[in-house]
């Protein structure tokens, strides 16, 4: 069945660093891809998407570009801030889907310092 | 804020019990799905209800049950309580229009 497989965290930056968490997928066909962010003490919240292949989706300086050759949905930021410091979650939706299932990997945890 | 209240936020139970978790959504919402957190691992679906009928199940025993409502409230049910159930809880409702998923913060399940 479909998967999703995250770098292990966590994650330790200082303040203003680059940020690259990978992600990889396996699907049939071509599922939509998803980042979603877990803030401590919050609900997931969705930060980034892409519906096809090549398309990058962008959001508070994130961005990821869904590769379909190498199966993957890496998630970059320039310049990461404190206020970053929370669980990543990729996911997709399998591709002929009519349900809103999502398949999540197990989470990439980012901690910035100051 | 997302619009969409869980409760309880935290319960325990014993091996053996049933548990009843609770999710409000907003107007417009018609489609509601639960999925299970396991400590450090991401979301597991459980099942999706559009207009009060189950119409999507993920890799989960039949003692999960689930009900929605016309106010676009709905429910989880779990019987015969194990060990292995203790997880995060959360419901996602969909934007009808948008078909965005906004998740609730959760209810923490702990079974001893």
């Amino acid at each position: 069945g479909d998967s999703v497989t995250q770098m292990e965290g966590p994650v330790t930056l200082s303040e203003e660093a680059f940020l690259t968490i990978n992600c990889t997928y396996t699907a049939t066909g071509y599922p939509s891809l998803f980042w979603y962010v877990q803030y401590p003490g919050e609900g997931l919240q969705l930060l980034l998407k892409a519906t096809k292949a090549d398309d990058k989706g962008s959001n508070k300086g994130f961005e990821a570009t869904y590769r379909k050759e190498t199966t993957s949905f890496h998630l970059e930021k320039g310049s990461v801030q404190v206020s970053d410091s929370a669980v990543y979650f990729c996911a997709l939706t399998p591709w002929g889907d009519s349900s809103y299932k999502l398949i999540f990997g197990s989470g990439t945890r980012l901690l910035v310092r100051p | 804020e997302t619009g969409v209240t869980q409760s309880p936020t935290h319960l325990i139970k014993t091996r053996g019990q049933q548990v009843t978790l609770r999710c409000s959504s907003q107007s417009g919402h018609n489609t509601v799905s639960w999925y299970q957190q396991a400590l450090g691992q991401g979301p597991q679906f459980i099942f999706q209800y559009y207009r009060e009928e189950e119409n999507g199940r993920g890799n989960f025993p039949p003692r999960f049950s689930g009900l929605q409502f016309p106010n676009y409230s709905s429910e989880l049910n779990v019987n015969a309580l194990e060990l292995d159930d203790s997880a995060l809880y959360l419901c996602a409702s969909v934007h009808r229009d948008t078909g965005e998923l906004f998740f609730g913060e959760g209810s923490r399940l702990t079974v001893l």
